[in-house]
């Protein structure tokens, strides 16, 4: 069974880090780009950061740009989100994300997702 | 960054009922687009990628249409477990985007 399974999130203080994970199960990780997808309460899906096969290449979305770090370990199946400098608008439910080569870059693979409170 | 404009933000309707969302990207985006439907407390399920394609396992009462700007979601007979809220999101270039979301609600 294809699984995506985050940790990581909590409460943390504005200006604080966090470092969240994702266990890969079920395919072979490092064929795969991998996302973090996030959502703030009540509100919609916002794409985070991509990383594709072997880590050469990495993309942000603007507002995490120098503040946030998306890697990945294919020998322990694992993707990661180094979170600094964190602001409450970065309160949000983080996804790891498979986008699919069959589907177009479609998700096809979603974690249950993991809360981060950025709060004081 | 592209975009992505669904509206509307919210339909009611009732079973059986023929519902259309719409998406439109702020530049062509070929068909580079999919379809998601979420649940509260759920992670996002995938309906449709390459704007017409009907992924795996999802019912045929969902299509996909559209390419360059403009697409479109249809629920042709809407059951009790479709009332959700829709994305769509644009695959042409980083960083993806989505849309603002559509519920659909019970009539």
């Amino acid at each position: 069974e294809v699984q995506l399974v985050e940790s990581g999130g909590g409460l943390v203080q504005p200006g604080g880090s966090l470092r969240l994970s994702c266990a890969a199960s079920g395919f072979t990780f490092s064929n795969y780009w991998m996302s973090w997808v996030r959502q703030a309460p009540g509100k919609g899906l916002e794409w985070v950061a991509n990383i594709n096969q072997g880590a050469s290449e990495k993309h942000y979305v603007d507002s995490v740009k120098g503040r946030f770090t998306i890697s990945r370990d294919d020998a322990q199946n694992s993707l990661y989100l180094q979170m600094n400098s964190l602001r409450a608008e970065d309160t949000a439910v983080y996804y790891c994300a498979r986008p699919g080569v069959s589907t177009s870059w479609g998700v096809d693979c979603w974690g249950q997702g993991t809360l981060v409170t950025v709060s004081s | 960054d592209i975009q992505m404009t669904q509206f509307p933000s919210s339909v009611s309707a009732s079973v059986g009922d023929r519902v259309t969302i719409t998406c439109r990207a702020g530049q062509g985006i070929s068909s580079r687009l999919a379809w998601y439907q979420q649940k509260p407390g759920k992670a996002p399920n995938l309906l449709i990628y390459a704007a017409s394609s009907l992924q795996s396992g999802v019912p045929s009462r969902f299509s996909g249409s559209g390419s360059g700007t403009d697409f479109t979601l249809t629920i042709s007979s809407l059951q009790p477990e479709d009332f959700a809220i829709y994305y769509c999101q644009q695959a042409n270039s980083f960083p993806f985007t989505f849309g603002g979301g559509t519920k659909v609600e019970i009539k």
